[in-house]
């Protein structure tokens, strides 16, 4: 079945740090991709999203890549800073198909 | 401004009663959702709505209902059937039959007590 793997935190970061969280997929189809941020007692942002292979969605400087060879697309930033601190989830949608799939979450600290 | 508004934000009950919480979008969407989120853990589907009076049931539906009258309007209600009904619940819209990727807008959610 369709799913989304994310790597588990929390993930402690020192501000200006680089940062990678993965997030890995399976699909019978052929899927759209998406990064959302939550913020602590708020919904679910949309950070980013990727629509087919080798697209790169950014935001906020944010970047992931739809890798369709791996089934993957990681998130990274190359400076966090201390207002990045939420929780990340990685997620999926089948074209068509009107139901997501998310990841498990992975909660970002960012020290001073 | 459009969006999604849920109330209320905070919302207790004693156990045994049923309680209805609101979703409501001005965003034109066609899709609406419900989830559940537990803490430190991720969302869990409880229904989904594609048209005006059509549901189906997500991946935990047991102990919750929902109707879809109107378009812009997707109550959920859990009942007292549902045995762990403490947590935090996210209703969602999207639009339907796009060609590109339609992406889920959230609402700032309402979190449940009961005691």
């Amino acid at each position: 079945g369709d799913s989304v793997t994310q790597m588990e935190g929390p993930v402690t970061l020192s501000e200006e740090a680089f940062l990678t969280i993965n997030c890995t997929y399976t699909a019978t189809g052929y899927p759209s991709l998406f990064w959302y941020v939550q913020y602590p007692g708020e919904g679910l942002q949309l950070l980013l999203k990727a629509t087919k292979a080798d697209d790169k969605g950014s935001n906020k400087g944010f970047e992931a890549t739809y890798r369709k060879e791996t089934t993957s697309f990681h998130l990274e930033k190359g400076s966090v800073q201390v207002s990045d601190s939420a929780v990340y989830f990685c997620a999926l949608s089948i074209y068509n198909f009107n139901k997501f799939y998310f990841g498990s979450g992975t909660k970002l600290n960012v020290k001073p | 401004d459009g969006g999604i508004t849920q109330s209320p934000k905070y919302l207790f009950r004693k156990e045994g009663q049923n309680v209805t919480l609101s979703c409501e979008q001005n965003l034109n969407h066609d899709a609406m959702y419900w989830y559940r989120q537990d803490p430190g853990q991720g969302l869990r589907l409880i229904y989904y709505s594609q048209i005006v009076n059509d549901f189906q049931k997500g991946d935990i539906a047991e102990g919750y209902s929902v109707s879809r009258e109107k378009k812009e309007s997707f109550p959920l209600t859990v009942t007292s059937a549902q045995k762990n009904p403490t947590a935090f619940y996210l209703c969602a819209s999207s639009m339907v039959w796009q060609v590109s990727s339609y992406e889920q807008y959230f609402g700032p959610g309402t979190r449940l007590t009961v005691t």
